[in-house]
């Protein structure tokens, strides 16, 4: 399985903050990286698909970019409702994994 | 607008099986596949697998072969998970999602709408 890694764990930020998040392929999976944001109690919520197409609906303070084995989750400007954790998956294999995830809390 | 209702909380003994449902409404449902995930309590996502409502065919994560099976009924518009032989660590949040994905290349896909969960809790 392809292994995805995402830095930090956690991290503290205030509101307006820019905030970047790091997830990491074990190999190349070209653009295929999706990028999720759970808030505690809820499902899942689909924010970046194929590494920087924005989900309809999700606010424009978030991107994405990167390619081969490195990718990044940007927020431009952080709002009381992003404090929650990000996931990043592949879906270059047929098996897709996730990260482990990154917990954004509020400083 | 697209959703999926999951079934309600389950209880169950080591070594019995759990069928989840899934029912979509919101769109044409054999137009898409339907994804599992799980999420231990306090722990990350995991990815459980994927089958296609067109064609029935299924993909499912290596650890979890030969104990799970996942199947779709068009004429409800409904997916079911069924996991067998179930351990303490099969405790978890149980989500389905819908992919957009019909065929056995699952590459540059994603889940796109997601069921509430289901909790599922396996103690003696």
């Amino acid at each position: 399985d392809i292994q995805m890694t995402q830095s930090p764990s956690s991290l503290s930020a205030s509101v307006g903050d820019r905030v970047t998040i790091t997830c990491r392929a074990s190999q190349s999976i070209s653009s295929y990286l999706n990028w999720y944001q759970q808030k505690p109690g809820k499902a899942p919520k689909l924010l970046i698909y194929t590494a920087s197409s924005l989900q309809s609906g999700v606010p424009s303070r978030f991107s994405g970019s990167g390619s081969g084995p490195h990718f990044t989750l940007t927020i431009s400007s952080l709002q009381p409702e992003d404090f929650a954790t990000y996931y990043c998956q592949q879906t270059y294999s047929s098996l897709w994994t996730f990260g482990q995830g990154t917990k954004v809390e509020i400083k | 607008q697209v959703q999926l209702v999951q079934s309600g909380v389950e209880v169950k003994k080591p070594g019995a099986s759990v069928k989840v449902s899934c029912k979509a409404s919101g769109y044409t449902f054999s137009s898409y596949g339907i994804s599992w995930a799980r999420q231990a309590p306090g722990q990350g996502l995991e990815w459980m697998g994927w089958i296609s409502a067109y064609t029935e065919n299924t993909n499912y994560a290596q650890k979890l072969q030969g104990r799970v099976t996942m199947t779709t009924d068009t004429s409800t518009s409904t997916a079911y998970m069924e996991l067998r032989s179930l351990r303490s660590d099969d405790t978890a949040v149980y989500y389905c999602a819908r992919a957009p994905a019909i065929y056995d290349v699952l590459t540059g896909y994603y889940m796109d709408y997601w069921g509430q969960g289901t909790l599922v809790t396996v103690s003696s």
